[in-house]
């Protein structure tokens, strides 16, 4: 049980273009999603919390017009990068929160390494 | 600041030996403790999570609480070489209304055969 899938595992795209991620809990249900961020040898770093039906928070530093996140269901958020440049190729993974979660625990995906030319 | 302190390592243990993972945190209200595990280029894989003072084992794995020292361990029996990666410890903190996660920079452990 809980199964975080993420689509797609590995992007490539063009500097200006935009890239959508998909994150899905595929066997519970999640109210909290979160989107985290890691560079080589790099410790993850939290981006933004999104809840299902809200508007979600981003983290000190973060652009919320350029990483954009929708929470549309109890088992979808996805993660839009706008206009990329090259100094957003990283790795991006998320996490969910299962909802019967009674401590918080978080199950990651698999992530989606982006890389900008 | 909440802050979640490990050794950076690398910790090198031999084959069928104790590997022994500390963390300590700053936040004396922190609820909830979690080790992660991540390989290199993949990411992080839940392995334990403990809550009380004490104890906790799950197969080879033993984790290890005491909140008045604000300390939480790993122990891993009986090391394979498949134990090496980066260990996470994570906590979740007092206050706020999302189940944030503050982890620690992480201690890359080797187990040679």
């Amino acid at each position: 049980g809980a199964v975080v899938s993420q689509h797609p595992s590995w992007v490539i795209c063009k500097s200006g273009t935009s890239v959508k991620i998909e994150c899905r809990s595929l066997d519970f249900q999640a109210t909290t999603m979160f989107w985290y961020r890691q560079f080589p040898k790099q410790s993850l770093m939290l981006m933004a919390t999104s809840n299902e039906g809200s508007k979600a928070t981003y983290e000190q530093g973060v652009e919320k017009d350029k990483f954009l996140i929708n929470h549309a269901s109890l088992t979808l958020s996805t993660l839009t990068v706008t206009s990329a440049h090259p100094e957003d190729s990283s790795f991006y993974i998320c996490s969910a929160q299962p909802r019967t979660s009674g401590r918080g625990e978080q199950y990651f995906g698999p992530g989606t390494r982006l890389t900008v030319t | 600041q909440k802050e979640v302190e490990q050794n950076s390592g690398p910790l090198s243990v031999p084959e069928g030996a104790i590997a022994s993972l500390n963390c300590t945190y700053s936040d004396r209200g922190s609820q909830s403790f979690f080790w992660y595990r991540q390989y290199s280029g993949k990411s992080p894989e839940l392995i334990m999570f403990i809550y009380s003072n004490g104890d906790k084992e799950d197969g080879r794995f033993t984790a290890q609480l005491n909140k008045a020292s604000q300390y939480v361990s790993l122990l891993i029996r009986d090391s394979q070489p498949s134990d090496s990666a980066t260990y996470l410890c994570a906590v979740i903190g007092s206050g706020g209304s999302n189940y944030k996660l503050t982890f620690g920079k992480g201690t890359l452990l080797t187990v040679n055969p």
